[in-house]
């Protein structure tokens, strides 16, 4: 079973301060996705990472992808309380099963 | 523009009562899963269809039955529950090519 790591679990800052949410596993993985999750709505996802050292960009967020493809990273600059919400990471690895794996999440609270 | 829609929303089951939860979505994708997600463990997938007539086990399938008769809905049944199923269960899907999951708003369900 593969399993994914995500810290830290709880995360509670002031609005404008950075941040970085980790997600990291001992397999090697073929894609690894963020999402985020509101209270009562399911997960919305955020970005897609396919290739060991990649960086995608949204506005705020920056996601990289480790050079070995076995973690990732989240970082948002000058968080803002519309950031507020759960943070998961998902992996797919080369099974030939299609379902992904979700790590247990980071809860990140903003305070204004 | 519903995407994946679960039905009910919320209900509470007695120990050994047994129930359906249905999921539909309008996107024509191949695949649909089952998760539940409990505090702290993150979502973890139940069952999964590969298409319409398959299904297959994820991670903690047992006391948990699927159908998918027709493409577009994914069935979850529970034969008799248990207070062990309290839970919100989200149904997701995917398409063919397309890495990430689109997730319906969840079912907050209570065996009690």
């Amino acid at each position: 079973t593969q399993l994914l790591e995500q810290s830290p679990q709880f995360l509670s800052i002031q609005e404008g301060e950075n941040l970085t949410v980790y997600c990291n596993s001992s397999s090697v993985f073929s894609s690894l996705q963020w999402y985020r999750q509101e209270p009562g709505e399911g997960p919305v996802l955020l970005v897609t990472v396919v290739t060991g050292g990649e960086v995608k960009k949204l506005k705020r967020l920056t996601f990289q992808f480790g050079d070995a493809r076995k973690d990732s990273s989240l970082h948002i600059t000058a968080a803002q309380t519309g950031d507020t919400g759960l943070y998961l990471c998902a992996g797919a690895w080369d099974t030939g099963r299609r379902a992904l794996t979700f790590g247990s999440g980071t809860r990140l609270q903003v305070q204004p | 523009n519903a995407g994946v829609t679960q039905t009910p929303k919320f209900r509470v089951l007695k120990t050994g009562q047994s129930m359906t939860l249905l999921c539909a979505q309008d996107m024509n994708h191949e695949y649909m899963y089952w998760y539940r997600q409990d505090p702290g463990m993150g979502l973890r997938l139940i069952h999964y269809s590969v298409g319409e007539g398959t299904t297959a086990k994820g991670e903690v399938p047992d006391g948990y039955n699927v159908s998918r008769l027709k493409k577009q809905n994914f069935l979850l049944g529970l034969e008799s529950a248990a207070p062990s199923q309290t839970s919100v269960y989200f149904c997701a899907s995917s398409g063919q090519g397309v890495y990430g999951y689109t997730f319906g708003s969840g079912t907050r369900l209570t065996v009690v």
